[in-house]
């Protein structure tokens, strides 16, 4: 069982696209977020959602545009994609925030790749 | 403000050597949580251990093992023996444990190969 899955695994579109990455966690947890590698390996926060509710939205674009339609699931839309929008978007998902911190489950990345 | 600073890019050792990996951290918090993660080159990645600020006692995990000193906010990671299948990149990050802000701040990552 795969606890934390993010779709697709690999993603190659063109510059002025939109395109949506899927995520979804069968661990029950409540809160959930999406990371973004760049090409030097450097992780950052973009979004956290607690129960479909947007927590944290670090500086990111407008173009990115995540949907939590169950506590289950965060998917991250992007729009018109740019070059430098190439990276490794990473899903995870963490117990109810308001317990003792644990440790966040990732899924195992989707690479997109604007040409 | 978080940071997190792993000073070493890249490391190589042979096999069978030990190796550690540094990570230095800084906030503001009074009590947050230290983390290591790995990263092997199919890319996931995998939760190694979690540290309350709290617990300054050192861990040990088979081949791993976690110095966590608060006087010079360093807790880096060592492992014994290492063996090809260690070859990774390996990130330490730290997240506040204040309510609503469950986030963490990874450092840069170390690369590390291990020769066989």
């Amino acid at each position: 069982d795969t606890a934390v899955s993010q779709t697709p695994k690999y993603l190659v579109t063109q510059m002025g696209n939109d395109k949506s990455i899927k995520c979804e966690q069968n661990l029950g947890h409540d809160t959930m977020y999406w990371y973004k590698q760049d090409s030097k390996k450097f992780l950052k926060i973009m979004f956290s959602y607690n129960n479909k509710e947007l927590i944290i939205n670090e500086t990111v674009p407008n173009r990115f545009s995540p949907k939590s339609p169950d506590k289950a699931h965060l998917n991250l839309h992007i729009n018109s994609l740019e070059l430098g929008d190439s990276a490794v978007y990473f899903c995870a998902s963490s117990q109810d925030r308001q317990l003792p911190n644990t440790e966040a489950f990732f899924g195992q990345g989707t690479r997109l790749t604007v040409v | 403000a978080q940071k997190v600073t792993q000073a070493q890019t890249e490391i190589s050792v042979v096999e069978k050597e030990d190796v550690t990996l540094d990570c230095v951290y800084e906030t503001r918090d009074t009590t947050y949580y230290l983390f290591w993660y790995k990263q092997p080159p199919s890319g996931e990645l995998v939760f190694l251990i979690r540290r309350n600020s709290f617990d300054e006692q050192n861990e040990i995990s088979g081949r791993y093992s976690w110095n966590f000193q608060k006087s010079t906010s360093s807790f880096n990671f060592t492992i014994t023996a290492s063996q090809v299948v260690d070859s990774a990149v390996y990130f330490c990050a730290l997240s506040p444990s204040n309510f609503g802000n469950e986030k963490l701040t990874f450092g840069t990552g170390t690369r590390l190969t291990i020769i066989p």
